[in-house]
């Protein structure tokens, strides 16, 4: 089951533009979390804000979550050709364990 | 270093073969997750386990099989039970989700 659905599909920038990616998700969370995946790599994380959290900052990273509507987004400032990956949100459910699911994910390009 | 380590990097299996991928990590992680990825879209969840000798299935377990009997080792094998194993499985681990998931650099599996 997908809990997460993400918002863009694709979006496609210019160097030093922002980058704005959003995520929903259904039922009550422990916490959320933001992960980038490089074409054919692994995921590496890149920020977990936790439930009772509303803004998080990580150098050119920002994160916003409202357990009101159920929503989260993800801000990368100055972008730059090297941001350039897919983003996926994964929202851990509330008393299911350590498992996270993810959502379909924002495919970023950013063009030098 | 610390890490999580998937092997092989690709693998072609045969109508009717079984095979095993293999994902090996020394970060003193409890909780081990393996996912399958299909081209353009999110991971989906295929079995996890968060503590030796135990696992839960995930939301797609049917056709995989796992085994938990170290800490560090959480083997997948892909059955002739699954009828669509080509993808992109991603293993991750963890303390809990509290924490973040580490993931490894994945295996391509692809039938001939």
């Amino acid at each position: 089951s997908q809990q997460g659905e993400e918002d863009p599909q694709a979006l496609s920038i210019q160097e030093g533009e922002n980058a704005t990616m959003n995520c929903s998700y259904k039922t009550s969370i422990n916490n959320l979390q933001w992960y980038r995946q490089n074409s054919g790599r692994g995921l590496v994380h890149l920020i977990l804000i936790r439930s009772n959290e509303r803004e998080k900052h990580s150098g050119r990273l920002r994160v916003t979550l409202d357990t009101s509507k159920k929503s989260s987004s993800l801000l990368i400032t100055a972008s730059r050709a090297a941001d350039t990956a897919s983003y996926f949100c994964a929202t851990g459910p509330y008393n299911q364990g350590g498992k996270l699911i993810f959502g379909q994910g924002t495919e970023l390009s950013v063009k030098p | 270093d610390g890490g999580i380590t998937q092997s092989p990097k690709y693998l072609f299996r045969k109508e009717g073969q079984n095979v095993t991928l293999s994902c090996e990590q020394n970060l003193n992680h409890d909780a081990m997750y393996w996912y399958r990825q299909d081209p353009g879209q999110g991971l989906r969840l295929i079995y996890y386990s968060q503590i030796v000798n135990d696992f839960q299935k995930g939301d797609i377990a049917e056709g995989y099989s796992v085994s938990r009997e170290k800490k560090e080792s959480f083997p997948l094998t892909v059955t002739s039970a699954q009828k669509n194993p080509t993808a992109f499985y991603l293993c991750a681990s963890s303390f809990d989700s509290r924490y973040g998931y580490t993931f490894g650099s994945g295996t391509r599996l692809t039938v001939v």
